[in-house]
C-alpha cells in the first residue's frame, strides 16, 4: 500500500525540541522530493520546507529557517523534521508530502501528526 | 513570496448545483497551480494539478482552468460527499504557498 505515516507528535513545552518522522512505503522513496506542511488548528496550510531526492539540499520557509531541520534516510524510507526552540505558534498538525519533482503537486500526504506547544 | 487569494471564503450550494472557486496569484505563475480537497480530520487530497490536469480516481465533475494569475476550480453537479474545504497551491516559486481555503457546504 502506497502511504506516508508520520509519528513523533505530542505535547511539548515552549523552548523544547521535538523530532517528527515520516515513513514511506509502497513506492520508491528516493525518487521523490519530500516536503513538510503544517496546519494550525482551524487555519490554512503552511509550507515549511523540502529535502531533495538524495538529501543533498534543503529549502525552508522563513518562519522556520534556523529552528527546524529537514533530513531524510533513504535506506529507511524515512523523512525527519527536527524542531528546536518551539513556540506556542508552532502548534499545528504537521504533514509530510511527496512530490515527483522538486516543486510540483503533492500527490500523497501523510495522515498528520499533532504537535502542541504549551506549558 | 507569491500570495494566493482565494474567493469566496465560504459557499453554500444545493445538491446538483455548481461551485466555482477562484484563486488569484500575486504574480504570473504560468500553469503551476494545483487544487486540493480537505475534509474535517483528514489530510488534503490532490484534485487537479497544473491548473487543469485531471487526477486518476478524482470524479470528472471536478475541473480546473486558468493560467498566469487567475485560476478556477469548478465542481459540477455537487454531491453531499463534496462538502469540504478547498485549497489552491502554487509550485512556481519557493516558498511554496497556499490559498486561504474555501469551505463548501451542502445546503
Amino acid at each position: 500500500q502506497v502511504q506516508l505515516v508520520e509519528s513523533g507528535g505530542g505535547v511539548v513545552q515552549p523552548g523544547r525540541s521535538l523530532r517528527l518522522s515520516c515513513v514511506g512505503s509502497g513506492f520508491a522513496f528516493s525518487d521523490f522530493a519530500m516536503h513538510w506542511v503544517r496546519q494550525a488548528p482551524g487555519k490554512g496550510l503552511e509550507w515549511l520546507g523540502v529535502t531533495l531526492f538524495d538529501g543533498s539540499n534543503e529549502f525552508y520557509a522563513d518562519s522556520v529557517r534556523g529552528r527546524f531541520t529537514i533530513s531524510r534516510d533513504n535506506s529507511k524510507n524515512t523523512l525527519y523534521l527536527q524542531m528546536n526552540s518551539l513556540r506556542p505558534e508552532d502548534t499545528a498538525t504537521y504533514y509530510c508530502a511527496r512530490v515527483l519533482s522538486v516543486a510540483g503537486s503533492f500527490d500523497l500526504w501523510g495522515q498528520g501528526s499533532l504537535v502542541t506547544v504549551s506549558s | 513570496e507569491i500570495v494566493l487569494t482565494q474567493s469566496p471564503d465560504f459557499q453554500s450550494v444545493t445538491p446538483k448545483g455548481k461551485v466555482t472557486i477562484t484563486c488569484r496569484a500575486s504574480r504570473d505563475i504560468g500553469g503551476s497551480l494545483h487544487w486540493y480537497q480537505q475534509k474535517p480530520g483528514q489530510s488534503p487530497k490532490l484534485l487537479i494539478k497544473y491548473a487543469s490536469q485531471s487526477i486518476s480516481g478524482v470524479p470528472s465533475r471536478f475541473s480546473g482552468s486558468g493560467s498566469g494569475t487567475d485560476f478556477t476550480l469548478t465542481i459540477n453537479s455537487l454531491e453531499a460527499e463534496d462538502a469540504a474545504t478547498y485549497f489552491c497551491h502554487q509550485s512556481s516559486n519557493l516558498p511554496l504557498t497556499f490559498g486561504g481555503g474555501t469551505k463548501v457546504e451542502i445546503k
